[in-house]
């Protein structure tokens, strides 16, 4: 069975500071993993995805993500946060071989201090 | 192009009646999954439907229950509702190629169900 991890449920980080939010996965397979991002009220949105290509992923806003097979990690990073930034993060695995079964992890809400 | 539209956006029932959650994908897209938002289980995959065909399922009981029509626009149905059934309920769809996990999927904006 495929899981991933999300350390820290809640992340608060000043304007203009380096944005961390962390995932571990647990997968039999290479996986492919995902983050998302949830506005309130609204459904998720895919910031990014790594599907077994360049281990440095490079999403929208600013995001990015790295692989680490030997860490089992695929932490979300972006230089500099922004007011806009604030909201809830998912980390998502997915086994190759499954259709579009994909297992959310338990978010991270991220707060922007001005 | 429209997005993933989702009806309706709020709906309150009460105990042991049941409910139908609408959802129209992209169009060109012919795969539509589900999910469940709770505050204590988080995000949770329901099921999946490709071509009208039922491709994969979640971990919920079978008062859960969807189908896809031939315009890939999917429903699904709760019966018998149960308090913890409260949720926004998330569809999401992608182009559905066979074999490719590797679609994106697109999210509607969910369908928030209360039951009293």
């Amino acid at each position: 069975a495929q899981s991933v991890t999300q350390l820290g449920s809640h992340v608060s980080v000043s304007e203009g500071a380096l944005v961390l939010l962390r995932c571990n996965y647990s997968s039999s397979v290479p996986p492919y993993l995902f983050w998302y991002v949830q506005y309130p009220n609204q459904g998720l949105q895919l910031l990014l995805k790594y599907t077994s290509a360049a281990t440095l992923v490079k999403g929208i806003n600013g995001f990015e993500a790295e692989f680490k097979k030997s860490e089992t990690s695929f932490h979300l990073t972006k230089p500099s946060a922004h007011m806009s930034d604030a909201a809830e993060y998912f980390c998502a695995v997915s086994d190759p071989g499954g259709y579009q079964k994909v297992t959310f992890g338990t978010g991270t809400k991220l707060q922007v201090i001005p | 192009k429209a997005g993933v539209t989702q009806t309706p956006r709020y709906l309150i029932k009460t105990r042991g009646q049941q409910v139908t959650l609408s959802c129209s994908p992209i169009s060109g897209h012919r795969s539509v999954s589900w999910y469940q938002q709770t505050p204590g289980q988080g995000l949770q995959f329901l099921f999946e439907y490709f071509s009208e065909t039922q491709r994969n399922k979640g971990n919920f009981p079978g008062r859960f229950s969807g189908r896809q029509f031939s315009n890939s626009r999917s429903e699904m149905n709760v019966s018998t509702l149960e308090l913890g059934d409260s949720a926004l309920y998330l569809c999401a769809s992608s182009l559905g190629t066979s074999g490719s996990n590797q679609e994106t999927q697109y999210f509607g904006p969910g369908t928030r169900l209360l039951v009293l």
